[in-house]
């Protein structure tokens, strides 16, 4: 079974600018979740998203948005980069219920870098 | 709110030798999961162990074992005759048992092992 895939995996952009990152679970997989992970703040929770909704949040600024298509791929956007937004972010996936809600499976991240 | 906290950022440990590092978490739930995730400098997070609250028994993966004290909120992992390959970030994690909570990260610790 193929596992949690990213793209792209390296992205350069400029102040202001938006990005779209991707990333697609393991199959049978319905929840995934976003994560930032810096050397300073280290791993945080962006969002987490299950049959195409979001079910929870973490605290970041409306610049960042998700959302989950019916295939369960989801997509991150973040709007007008900031420096700090620079990072590496990280995607993951896990089965519901009671048996299997109980890891999660980690993408190989995008790390982004914001000029 | 859950909390994990790890006090020690940074670790090492001689090859063939035992290392524990430690992990403390807040919570006023009783039944959750806890998780020990290893890092390597490639990245790509992946599952080391992982202990349900009910279970009174530590869990035991090959050589690495966890010292689950939940009266404390303690879970610490204990990692026996160390390879190279051990050297990476350690995250602990934990998970509620209810329906729709995320992850809750802490903040790692850098393992080394050194030849």
């Amino acid at each position: 079974k193929a596992g949690v895939t990213q793209t792209p995996r390296y992205l350069i952009k400029t102040r202001g600018q938006q990005v779209t990152l991707s990333c697609s679970p393991i199959s049978g997989h319905r929840s995934v979740s976003w994560y930032q992970q810096t050397p300073g703040q280290g791993l945080q929770f962006l969002f987490e998203y299950f049959s195409e909704t979001q079910r929870n949040k973490g605290n970041f600024p409306g610049r960042f948005s998700g959302r989950q298509f019916s295939n369960s791929r989801s997509e991150m956007n973040v709007s007008t980069l900031e420096l700090g937004d620079s990072a590496l972010y990280l995607c993951a996936s896990s089965l519901e219920g009671r048996e299997a809600y109980n890891e999660q499976f980690f993408g190989p991240g995008t790390r982004l870098t914001v000029l | 709110a859950q909390t994990v906290t790890q006090s020690q950022p940074e670790m090492s440990v001689q090859e063939a030798e035992t290392v524990t590092l430690s992990c403390t978490y807040d919570t006023s739930e009783s039944d959750y999961y806890l998780f020990w995730y290893k890092q390597p400098p490639s990245r790509q997070m992946i599952l080391v162990i992982r202990q349900e609250a009910y279970k009174q028994q530590n869990a035991t993966e090959n050589r690495f074992s966890v010292n689950f004290q939940k009266a404390a909120k303690s879970f610490s992992l204990k990692i026996s005759d160390s390879q190279l390959g051990d050297a990476a970030m350690y995250f602990c994690a934990y998970r509620s048992y209810n329906y729709g909570q995320n992850f809750v990260f802490g903040p790692g610790t850098r393992l080394s092992v050194l030849p």
